[in-house]
């Protein structure tokens, strides 16, 4: 099945440390999304990429970074990381190449923990 | 800005009640409305949408109707199951770059 994958699917690490969170897709799609999810605020996007070459800050990219390696590869990273970035991270993609560009399709998250 | 106020949680019900989830919304020009659930420890996935005013969008039982005038978007189902419970998220899509703006999510919690 054509999938968005994500690895680590958990991660503990500690204040200071770079950490990089992987997201892989095998649907083809261009487009490529970073959100993260916390307790009463839902998800918010801390990136997105229309195509390789097209990377766009979301609404709270401070403290982040991305890559996108190719069409199919989207990296988070946290350079240094601090205890409020733990949260749930979600990658996602969408098509716009069909009626359905603004259905998103998520992978399973990223659970992070800094101590 | 585009924003989106869906009902705080949870809500908890028996099986085989009615559900109503409610959600209201900010946007400039004509937004897709989606729900989205969220079962436990996994991704996100798109449950219903609707594009233009007065469509329904419906899946699994459950529906929504894209009300403009009153900027809503209430997610019903008839008779909720114990496999129900999960999270739900509202979110609307607009703009020539159709990012998503999601809401904060409502958990559901359905009692045998």
């Amino acid at each position: 099945d054509a999938d968005v994958t994500q690895t680590p699917r958990n991660r503990i690490t500690k204040t200071g440390k770079r950490i990089m969170l992987e997201c892989s897709q095998t649907k083809g799609h261009d487009r490529m999304y970073w959100y993260r999810q916390d307790p009463g605020l839902g998800l918010r996007l801390i990136y997105y990429s229309f195509d390789v070459k097209d990377i766009n800050k979301g609404e709270i990219s401070d403290g982040y970074s991305v890559s996108r390696q190719a069409q199919a590869k989207f990296s988070l990273s946290l350079e240094s990381a601090i205890p409020n970035q733990t949260a749930l991270y979600f990658c996602a993609t969408s098509d716009p190449t069909t009626g359905r560009a603004d259905t998103q399709y998520f992978g399973p998250g990223t659970r992070l923990t800094v101590l | 800005g585009n924003s989106v106020t869906q009902m705080e949680g949870p809500v908890t019900l028996s099986e085989e009640a009615f559900l109503t989830i409610n959600c209201t919304y900010t946007a400039t020009g004509y937004p897709s409305l989606f729900w989205y659930v969220q079962y436990p420890g996994e991704g996100l996935q798109l449950l219903l949408k609707a594009t233009k005013a007065d469509d329904k969008g419906s899946n699994k039982g459950f529906e929504a109707t894209y009300r403009k005038e009153t900027t809503s978007f209430h997610l019903e189902k008839g008779s909720v199951q114990v496999s129900d419970s999960a999270v739900y998220f509202c979110a609307l899509s607009s703009g020539g770059y159709q990012k998503v703006t999601f809401g904060t999510g409502t958990k559901l919690q359905v009692i045998p």
